[in-house]
Formats: C-alpha cells, sequence, structure tokens
C-alpha cells in the first residue's frame, strides 16, 4: 500500500509569511506522479499543482511545486487570506490513487 | 466547459447497496486521454479514492473497498456510476465524482460538487 504523510498536520502564518508544506511518500514516486490541491471550507477540492511542479490553469504564481523520489514540497511565497484551507497531496502508482491526510493552513 | 454533477439516494440503509451516477456535460466521456473517478470524504476527514474506470469499461477499485464497489460506463448517457454494497455507517460522505487528465500524469483535474451519502436506519 502506497502511503502519502503530510507535514505538518496545521501551520498557522501571518499574511505575506512564506508556507512550506510536506509531503513524504512511504516509496519513490513513479516519474512525475504527484499533485497537490487546495479545499476551502465548504468546497470542492481543486487542483492547484500537477506533474509535481507544473501550476494548474489559473492558479497564482505563488504556489509552486517541488521535490523528487520520496519527498515533494508545497510552497505559496506570499500568504494572503483567502490561502486559509486544507492542501493535500495524492500520487499515481501501478493505477492505484493515492491522498496524503492533508495540512491545514491558517492564516 | 467540462461539469460533472453526482445524483442519487442521500439516505441509505444500512446493509444495503449505495449507488451513485455522475452525468458528464460538455465534451465526451469517450475519449482515451482520461479516466472517471470516484473519491469520498467523510465528514471532517480527507479524501479517499474509491476507483476508477475508462470509457473502454477497465476498472481500478482501492483494494480496501475492492470486495463491495462496482463502477460502470454508459458512454450513451455520457454518465458513469458507482455501487458500494453492504454499506454501513462507516460509508456516510461526501461523495465526488471526477475526472484524471492522463497527459498531466493523471491528477484529478475536475470534479463534480460532490453528494452526500448518510448510512442510517
Amino acid at each position: 500500500e502506497f502511503v502519502l504523510t503530510q507535514s505538518p498536520a496545521t501551520l498557522s502564518l501571518s499574511p505575506g509569511e512564506r508556507a512550506t508544506l510536506s509531503c513524504r511518500a512511504g516509496q519513490t514516486v513513479s516519474r512525475q506522479y504527484l499533485a497537490w490541491y487546495q479545499q476551502k471550507p465548504g468546497q470542492t477540492p481543486r487542483l492547484l499543482i500537477h506533474s509535481v511542479s507544473s501550476r494548474a490553469a489559473g492558479i497564482p504564481d505563488r504556489f509552486s511545486g517541488g521535490g523528487s523520489g520520496t519527498d515533494f514540497t508545497l510552497t505559496i511565497s506570499r500568504l494572503e487570506p483567502e490561502d486559509s484551507a486544507i492542501y493535500y497531496c495524492q500520487q499515481f502508482e501501478n493505477f492505484q490513487w493515492t491522498f496524503g491526510q492533508g495540512t491545514k493552513v491558517e492564516i | 466547459q467540462l461539469q460533472l454533477q453526482e445524483s442519487g439516494p442521500g439516505l441509505v440503509k444500512p446493509s444495503e447497496t449505495l449507488s451513485l451516477t455522475c452525468s458528464v456535460s460538455g465534451d465526451s466521456i469517450s475519449q482515451s486521454d482520461f479516466f472517471w473517478s470516484w473519491i469520498r470524504q467523510p465528514p471532517g476527514k480527507g479524501l479517499e479514492w474509491i476507483g476508477s474506470i475508462h470509457y473502454t469499461g477497465d476498472t481500478y477499485y482501492n483494494p480496501s473497498l475492492k470486495s463491495r464497489v462496482t463502477m460502470s460506463v454508459d458512454t450513451s448517457k455520457n454518465q458513469f456510476s458507482l455501487k458500494v454494497n453492504s454499506v454501513t455507517a462507516a460509508d456516510t460522505a461526501l461523495f465526488y465524482c471526477a475526472r484524471i487528465d492522463r497527459r498531466l500524469f493523471d491528477p484529478f483535474d475536475v470534479w463534480g460538487q460532490g453528494t452526500l451519502v448518510t448510512v442510517s436506519p
């Protein structure tokens, strides 16, 4: 079973600060099969980043993704109040899709 | 613009079968670059992938649910469906349908609004 572990569980920061969210895989993620999602309270998840580091359509450039192997990060360079949300990483391996447990960002 | 819309009963009794349908509008479901998926989210908890189906009928399920889950696709109606049998209270969740774009290394790029299913007598 593929496991993704996100840390920290909760991140409390101020507007304008930088947020760094971690996603660690229990085994090497194949190629670029790593994505990030944002879910605001009461809303549907929204794709932010696909292919490890590519922003989805309409996503501001303050969101960036990186990493390789088993360690990946989502960085929000200048936090805005509307970035308060839960962020999930997700991977694909052998026709199985797995989500991390999420990191809550409080601003 | 592609849109996905879930439909089905909001209340299911324990031990019965949960049945949901996702209607796809704005594009054809019959394209090789996409999978069509179900994801659930119990109240206050995280996201769990249930399964995915290709328009050809190829299916892939979460091993933890595989024994109780069946997905199907109806290309003539541009819909795909989910059945979960022998449900318990632990199956109470917000159920989303979503599209996977294989060209982008398989993320869920378009989501429905979700439908809440409660398992209760």
